[in-house]
Order: structure tokens, then sequence, then C-alpha cells
């Protein structure tokens, strides 16, 4: 069966574009994570969903990170007027159930600000 | 100061050797205990998963988890090139969100 997916895995963006980032959990998988990967650093939580419930969205740099799950699969991470700091990879990851279990994640997408 | 400490290397040791790798968390919240390959361009894998004090072993991994003092380990067995990658150390707190270290970059070299 497929893993997680993300698309775009590589995106350029000029400084005060907005971009989408697409992730494709595993099928069946209720829980989805993003987070966030600077250069030379471990991932960094930004967001968590259960089916479409938004249920931790604390790890959100500012109020240009919006993320949204409307169906309880896809999942979009949306970011406003991106700015030179945004650049990072952003992973995405998907669970089975709620509560302790592995977390699989996608490749990333690789975002670039100019 | 970050909640989990991770040294970032890079480390490089010669095909066959041991080796170790470490990290070391500041919040007793802390409950299970990972680690996680990671390839170049590629999302993190887990690799263990360990929730009490004491070691697990996996083929030629072994992870070590001592809560008295904060601090866990991952080995390495018998390396291989292809273990070469980044080797993330995570640990989780409720809610199932990871709070990864910074990474340690590996090489084996043939």
């Amino acid at each position: 069966g497929a893993g997680v997916s993300q698309s775009p895995r590589y995106k350029v963006a000029k400084r005060g574009q907005d971009v989408a980032l697409r992730c494709d959990p595993i099928s069946g998988h209720v829980s989805l994570f993003w987070y966030q990967q600077a250069l030379g650093q471990g991932p960094e939580f930004l967001t968590y969903f259960q089916n479409e419930a938004q249920l931790d969205k604390s790890g959100l740099p500012s109020d240009r990170f919006f993320a949204e799950r409307p169906e309880g699969s896809v999942s979009t991470l949306k970011i406003q007027r991106t700015q030179q700091e945004d650049s990072a990879v952003y992973l995405c990851a998907s669970s089975l159930v709620q509560g302790l279990d592995t977390q699989y994640f996608g490749p990333g997408t690789r975002l670039t600000v100019l | 100061q970050k909640e989990v400490e991770q040294d970032p290397g890079p480390l490089s040791v010669p095909e066959g050797a041991i080796v170790s790798l470490n990290c070391t968390y500041s919040n007793s919240a802390f409950q299970y205990f990972m680690w996680y390959r990671q390839y170049s361009r590629k999302g993190p894998e887990l690799l263990m998963y360990t929730y009490s004090s004491g070691n697990k072993e996996d083929g030629r991994f072994t992870a070590q988890v001592d809560k008295s003092s904060k601090y866990i380990s991952l080995f390495i067995r018998d390396s291989q090139p292809s273990d070469s990658a980044t080797y993330l150390c995570a640990m989780m707190k409720g809610a199932q969100k990871l709070v990864f270290g910074q990474g340690t970059r590996l090489t084996i070299n043939p």
C-alpha cells in the first residue's frame, strides 16, 4: 500500500506569496500531523488533527499559518504572505488510531522563500 | 534551553564499528522514547520505541533509556554503510505530539 504522500515536493515562492502544501495520509489513518524541519534541525510540531478536528495547533508559528482537513483525509497547510524564515521542509505524518501509535512520515515539501 | 538535546555531530566511523548515539532531556513528563532514521531528502522512519527504563534490542539496534538521568541511547552493532543517515531521538508527552532532538548525522565508511 502507498505511504504518506506530499505535494509538491519542492516549492519556491517569492516573499509575500501565499502557498498551499498538500498531504495525503495513509488510507484509514485517523490522526494527521504537520511538522516543520529547518535545515540541520529536528522536526518541530506544528499541528495535529484527529479526523477532521484540529485538536492542537499550538506549534503554528504565527497567524499566517493555517491548516485544514475538511473531510478527515487529505490535509492542506497554507502559509500566507510567506517570509524568508518560513523556508524549511514541511513534513506530514499520519497514524492509524488515537493514542500512542506509530507516526508514518511523508517525504516532505521543501519550501524556499526568496 | 531545548527540552531535548542531541549532539548534531557529524559522526564518522569505520564499517563494523559499534555506534553510540545519545540524547538528554529536561522534561520528566516524557513517557515514550523513539529513535528515527532519516535519509537525505526523505521523511523520518521509526527504528525503535520504548516507554520504560532499560534496554530494548532489535537486530543490530539497541535502545537504552535511563529515566533517572533523563538520558537515552541508541547503539548500532556491526555498522554498515547503509546505516549512514541522520538519527533523530524523539519523545512524547501526551496528545501524540513528538518532540525531536536536533539529529546526529552519521557516516559509516567502507
